[in-house]
């Protein structure tokens, strides 16, 4: 079955960090775009970063600078490093497959207040 | 970068109704466009890619069309259990774009 599932999640001070990780199984997340979307609390869907299967990446201009995407192909893991939090970082973030999103996690909550 | 706007931002329609949502991209997209359904609580659910192609096990009731800069989603015949808010996303090139979203539900 295909299916991601993401964890590390949970409540920072501004200016912390965190590591989210997006567990994939049923697929290769190295033969894959692979992209972070986030939803801040009553908010819309905003996308955050991609991965591509050759290894580029890729932001949205609002965390330019302070996230970062990777993955770990031998534990076909897709991560996101996220630096110097802000309180309008607060959101569910989900993983997502693909160039069109085909395949969602169910989020992780990420909350930065002090 | 491109913009993605979607009107109406909310809509109310019946059971039965025909219902047309748009979106519209800055610059010309090709077909490189999506449209998610996410219900209240729950996880964004993909309905088509590429304008026009219906995700496997999507009911034939919602359709796209379009290319360039203008996309519609239409559902044939409004359910209740269509009740939810819907985006594109254009991913034609990063950074991927969706739109603010619209809000359908029963009158």
């Amino acid at each position: 079955e295909v299916q991601l599932v993401e964890s590390g999640g949970g409540l920072v001070q501004p200016g912390g960090s965190l590591r989210l990780s997006c567990a994939a199984s049923g697929f290769t997340v190295s033969s894959n775009y692979m992209s972070w979307v986030r939803q801040a609390p009553g908010k819309g869907l905003e996308w955050v970063s991609v991965i591509y299967s050759g290894g580029s990446t890729y932001y949205a201009d609002s965390v330019k600078g302070r996230f970062t995407i990777s993955r770990h192909n031998s534990k076909n893991t897709l991560y996101l490093q996220m630096n110097s939090l802000r309180a309008e970082d607060t959101a569910v973030y989900y993983c997502a497959r693909g160039v069109w999103l085909d395949v969602w996690g169910q989020g992780t909550t990420v909350t930065v207040s002090s | 970068d491109i913009q993605m706007t979607q009107s109406p931002s909310s809509l109310s329609a019946s059971v039965g109704d025909r219902v047309t949502i748009t979106c519209r991209a800055s610059q010309d997209i090709s077909n490189y466009l999506a449209w998610f359904q996410q219900k209240p609580g729950k996880v964004p659910k993909l309905l088509i890619y590429a304008a026009s192609t219906l995700q496997s096990g999507v009911p034939s009731r919602f359709s796209g069309s379009g290319s360039g800069t203008d996309f519609t989603l239409t559902i044939s015949s409004l359910q209740p259990e269509d009740v939810a808010t819907y985006y594109c996303l254009k991913y034609n090139s990063a950074p991927f774009t969706f739109g603010p979203g619209t809000k359908v539900d029963i009158k």
